[in-house]
Protein backbone atom coordinates (compact mmCIF):
# COMPACT_ATOMS: atom_id res chain seq x y z
CA UNK A 1 0.00 0.00 0.00
CA UNK A 2 1.44 3.22 -1.26
CA UNK A 3 -1.01 5.66 0.88
CA UNK A 4 -0.61 8.38 3.13
CA UNK A 5 0.49 6.38 6.50
CA UNK A 6 -0.17 7.41 9.95
CA UNK A 7 1.10 6.25 13.00
CA UNK A 8 -0.51 5.63 15.80
CA UNK A 9 -4.00 5.50 15.12
CA UNK A 10 -5.59 6.58 18.43
CA UNK A 11 -3.63 8.04 21.66
CA UNK A 12 -5.20 8.08 24.72
CA UNK A 13 -3.30 10.84 27.16
CA UNK A 14 -3.73 12.70 30.56
CA UNK A 15 -3.90 16.35 30.29
CA UNK A 16 -0.77 18.25 30.45
CA UNK A 17 1.15 15.22 29.19
CA UNK A 18 3.03 15.92 25.65
CA UNK A 19 2.45 13.62 22.44
CA UNK A 20 3.71 13.32 19.09
CA UNK A 21 2.57 12.06 16.18
CA UNK A 22 3.39 10.84 12.88
CA UNK A 23 2.43 11.03 8.73
CA UNK A 24 4.54 8.88 5.68
CA UNK A 25 3.09 10.93 3.03
CA UNK A 26 3.15 9.05 -0.89
CA UNK A 27 6.71 8.52 -1.50
CA UNK A 28 7.26 11.07 -4.30
CA UNK A 29 4.47 14.09 -3.23
CA UNK A 30 6.53 16.80 -2.26
CA UNK A 31 3.51 18.25 -0.36
CA UNK A 32 2.38 17.60 3.01
CA UNK A 33 -0.56 18.82 5.25
CA UNK A 34 -1.86 18.36 8.95
CA UNK A 35 -5.47 19.04 9.67
CA UNK A 36 -7.64 18.67 12.55
CA UNK A 37 -11.21 17.42 13.17
CA UNK A 38 -13.83 17.67 15.88
CA UNK A 39 -16.99 15.57 16.03
CA UNK A 40 -19.65 17.02 13.53
CA UNK A 41 -17.28 19.46 11.90
CA UNK A 42 -15.14 19.22 8.46
CA UNK A 43 -11.00 19.08 8.84
CA UNK A 44 -9.33 22.32 9.69
CA UNK A 45 -6.18 23.50 8.11
CA UNK A 46 -3.01 23.43 10.96
CA UNK A 47 0.00 23.50 9.01
CA UNK A 48 1.41 22.55 5.83
CA UNK A 49 5.41 21.94 4.10
CA UNK A 50 6.56 21.86 0.36
CA UNK A 51 9.68 19.70 1.27
CA UNK A 52 11.13 20.42 4.39
CA UNK A 53 10.08 24.00 4.43
CA UNK A 54 6.93 24.80 6.59
CA UNK A 55 5.44 27.60 4.67
CA UNK A 56 2.02 27.93 6.48
CA UNK A 57 0.79 27.68 9.93
CA UNK A 58 -3.49 28.06 11.15
CA UNK A 59 -4.37 30.42 14.07
CA UNK A 60 -5.32 27.52 15.80
CA UNK A 61 -1.84 26.48 16.23
CA UNK A 62 -0.62 27.33 19.05
CA UNK A 63 2.81 27.53 20.73
CA UNK A 64 1.91 24.28 22.22
CA UNK A 65 1.44 22.75 18.66
CA UNK A 66 4.84 22.12 16.63
CA UNK A 67 5.14 20.28 13.30
CA UNK A 68 8.24 19.18 11.31
CA UNK A 69 9.11 17.13 8.51
CA UNK A 70 13.05 17.14 8.95
CA UNK A 71 14.36 15.67 5.65
CA UNK A 72 11.27 16.02 3.78
CA UNK A 73 10.41 13.25 3.78
CA UNK A 74 7.87 11.55 6.94
CA UNK A 75 6.29 14.51 9.39
CA UNK A 76 5.68 14.71 13.09
CA UNK A 77 3.40 16.57 14.98
CA UNK A 78 3.74 17.29 18.91
CA UNK A 79 1.12 18.86 21.19
CA UNK A 80 3.00 20.11 24.50
CA UNK A 81 0.49 20.26 27.85
CA UNK A 82 -2.24 18.40 26.18
CA UNK A 83 -5.84 20.14 27.26
CA UNK A 84 -8.83 18.65 26.79
CA UNK A 85 -9.94 20.84 24.42
CA UNK A 86 -7.43 18.90 21.77
CA UNK A 87 -9.38 15.82 21.79
CA UNK A 88 -9.73 15.28 18.27
CA UNK A 89 -8.55 13.37 14.54
CA UNK A 90 -5.68 14.65 13.76
CA UNK A 91 -5.35 13.97 9.87
CA UNK A 92 -2.19 14.00 7.31
CA UNK A 93 -2.54 14.44 3.25
CA UNK A 94 0.06 14.37 0.81
CA UNK A 95 -0.03 15.79 -2.78
CA UNK A 96 2.52 16.41 -5.50
CA UNK A 97 1.91 19.46 -5.82
CA UNK A 98 -0.39 22.83 -4.92
CA UNK A 99 -3.06 24.11 -4.98
CA UNK A 100 -4.13 19.78 -6.02
CA UNK A 101 -6.00 17.03 -4.98
CA UNK A 102 -4.25 16.17 -1.39
CA UNK A 103 -4.56 12.45 -0.35
CA UNK A 104 -5.04 11.55 3.55
CA UNK A 105 -4.40 9.21 6.08
CA UNK A 106 -6.53 7.29 8.42
CA UNK A 107 -5.76 9.80 10.95
CA UNK A 108 -4.88 9.46 14.57
CA UNK A 109 -7.54 10.10 16.89
CA UNK A 110 -6.57 11.77 19.77
CA UNK A 111 -8.70 11.18 23.37
CA UNK A 112 -7.24 13.67 26.19
CA UNK A 113 -8.42 12.64 29.62
CA UNK B 1 -12.25 34.86 2.96
CA UNK B 2 -12.70 31.82 1.10
CA UNK B 3 -16.01 29.38 3.01
CA UNK B 4 -17.49 26.70 1.67
CA UNK B 5 -21.54 26.34 2.60
CA UNK B 6 -23.42 22.61 2.95
CA UNK B 7 -26.86 23.42 4.22
CA UNK B 8 -28.10 19.87 4.46
CA UNK B 9 -26.25 18.12 7.41
CA UNK B 10 -28.10 14.85 7.50
CA UNK B 11 -29.68 13.24 3.95
CA UNK B 12 -31.24 10.04 4.08
CA UNK B 13 -32.38 8.04 0.62
CA UNK B 14 -33.43 4.25 -0.15
CA UNK B 15 -31.13 2.17 -2.13
CA UNK B 16 -31.40 2.63 -5.69
CA UNK B 17 -32.68 6.26 -5.51
CA UNK B 18 -30.90 9.73 -7.01
CA UNK B 19 -28.99 11.72 -4.92
CA UNK B 20 -27.71 15.20 -4.89
CA UNK B 21 -25.21 17.09 -2.45
CA UNK B 22 -25.41 20.80 -2.64
CA UNK B 23 -21.97 22.47 -1.94
CA UNK B 24 -21.58 26.54 -2.29
CA UNK B 25 -18.87 28.17 -2.15
CA UNK B 26 -17.55 31.78 -1.60
CA UNK B 27 -14.63 32.26 -3.78
CA UNK B 28 -13.69 35.85 -5.93
CA UNK B 29 -12.05 33.40 -8.79
CA UNK B 30 -12.71 30.33 -10.19
CA UNK B 31 -11.60 28.40 -7.06
CA UNK B 32 -10.38 24.65 -7.19
CA UNK B 33 -13.23 21.90 -5.95
CA UNK B 34 -13.08 18.84 -4.67
CA UNK B 35 -15.53 16.21 -2.90
CA UNK B 36 -14.42 13.92 -0.35
CA UNK B 37 -16.36 10.88 1.49
CA UNK B 38 -15.52 9.89 4.77
CA UNK B 39 -16.72 6.34 6.65
CA UNK B 40 -16.89 6.65 9.93
CA UNK B 41 -13.48 6.36 11.82
CA UNK B 42 -11.48 6.42 8.51
CA UNK B 43 -9.60 9.61 6.81
CA UNK B 44 -10.71 11.04 3.55
CA UNK B 45 -11.17 9.51 0.26
CA UNK B 46 -11.07 11.93 -2.73
CA UNK B 47 -13.98 11.10 -4.77
CA UNK B 48 -13.70 13.89 -7.73
CA UNK B 49 -12.06 17.38 -8.22
CA UNK B 50 -12.53 20.26 -10.54
CA UNK B 51 -9.84 22.70 -11.74
CA UNK B 52 -11.20 23.43 -15.55
CA UNK B 53 -12.78 22.96 -18.53
CA UNK B 54 -15.78 21.11 -18.48
CA UNK B 55 -17.84 21.68 -15.29
CA UNK B 56 -19.83 18.58 -15.40
CA UNK B 57 -16.65 16.58 -13.77
CA UNK B 58 -17.12 11.93 -13.39
CA UNK B 59 -15.36 10.84 -10.49
CA UNK B 60 -14.82 7.13 -8.67
CA UNK B 61 -17.86 4.99 -7.57
CA UNK B 62 -20.79 6.71 -10.03
CA UNK B 63 -20.34 10.40 -8.65
CA UNK B 64 -20.30 13.19 -10.55
CA UNK B 65 -20.10 16.95 -9.54
CA UNK B 66 -21.22 20.03 -11.65
CA UNK B 67 -19.56 23.23 -11.50
CA UNK B 68 -21.79 26.00 -11.87
CA UNK B 69 -20.21 29.65 -11.71
CA UNK B 70 -23.57 31.73 -11.52
CA UNK B 71 -24.45 29.99 -9.10
CA UNK B 72 -21.19 29.46 -6.61
CA UNK B 73 -22.38 25.81 -6.46
CA UNK B 74 -20.69 22.63 -7.00
CA UNK B 75 -22.67 19.90 -6.18
CA UNK B 76 -22.60 16.02 -6.12
CA UNK B 77 -24.73 13.72 -7.56
CA UNK B 78 -25.14 9.73 -8.13
CA UNK B 79 -27.86 8.61 -10.12
CA UNK B 80 -28.61 5.31 -8.09
CA UNK B 81 -27.49 5.27 -4.57
CA UNK B 82 -26.22 1.99 -3.19
CA UNK B 83 -25.94 1.05 0.60
CA UNK B 84 -22.22 1.39 0.98
CA UNK B 85 -22.57 4.51 0.37
CA UNK B 86 -23.42 5.88 3.18
CA UNK B 87 -21.17 8.09 4.81
CA UNK B 88 -19.79 11.88 5.30
CA UNK B 89 -19.91 13.97 2.26
CA UNK B 90 -17.27 16.98 2.21
CA UNK B 91 -17.27 19.66 -0.29
CA UNK B 92 -13.91 21.32 -0.34
CA UNK B 93 -12.82 24.66 -1.65
CA UNK B 94 -8.54 25.30 -2.36
CA UNK B 95 -8.52 28.94 -3.58
CA UNK B 96 -5.09 30.93 -4.38
CA UNK B 97 -3.30 29.11 -1.25
CA UNK B 98 -2.60 25.08 -0.49
CA UNK B 99 -5.06 24.32 2.05
CA UNK B 100 -8.39 23.44 1.51
CA UNK B 101 -11.25 24.66 3.27
CA UNK B 102 -14.35 22.40 4.11
CA UNK B 103 -17.59 22.43 4.94
CA UNK B 104 -19.03 21.07 7.56
CA UNK B 105 -20.32 17.72 5.87
CA UNK B 106 -23.63 16.08 4.96
CA UNK B 107 -24.23 12.54 6.70
CA UNK B 108 -25.93 10.10 4.18
CA UNK B 109 -27.77 7.54 5.54
CA UNK B 110 -28.78 4.31 2.90
CA UNK B 111 -32.08 2.62 3.77
CA UNK B 112 -32.35 -0.81 2.10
Amino acid sequence: DTGVSQDPRHKITKRGQNVTFRCDPISEHNRLYWYRQTLGQGPEFLTYFQNEAQLEKSRLLSDRFSAERPKGSFSTLEIQRTEQGDSAMYLCASSLDGPGPQYFGPGTRLTVL
Amino acid sequence: AQSVTQPDIHITVSEGASLELRCNYSYGATPYLFWYVQSPGQGLQLLLKYFSGDTLVQGIKGFEAEFKRSQSSFNLRKPSVHWSDAAEYFCAVAANTDKLIFGTGTRLQVFP
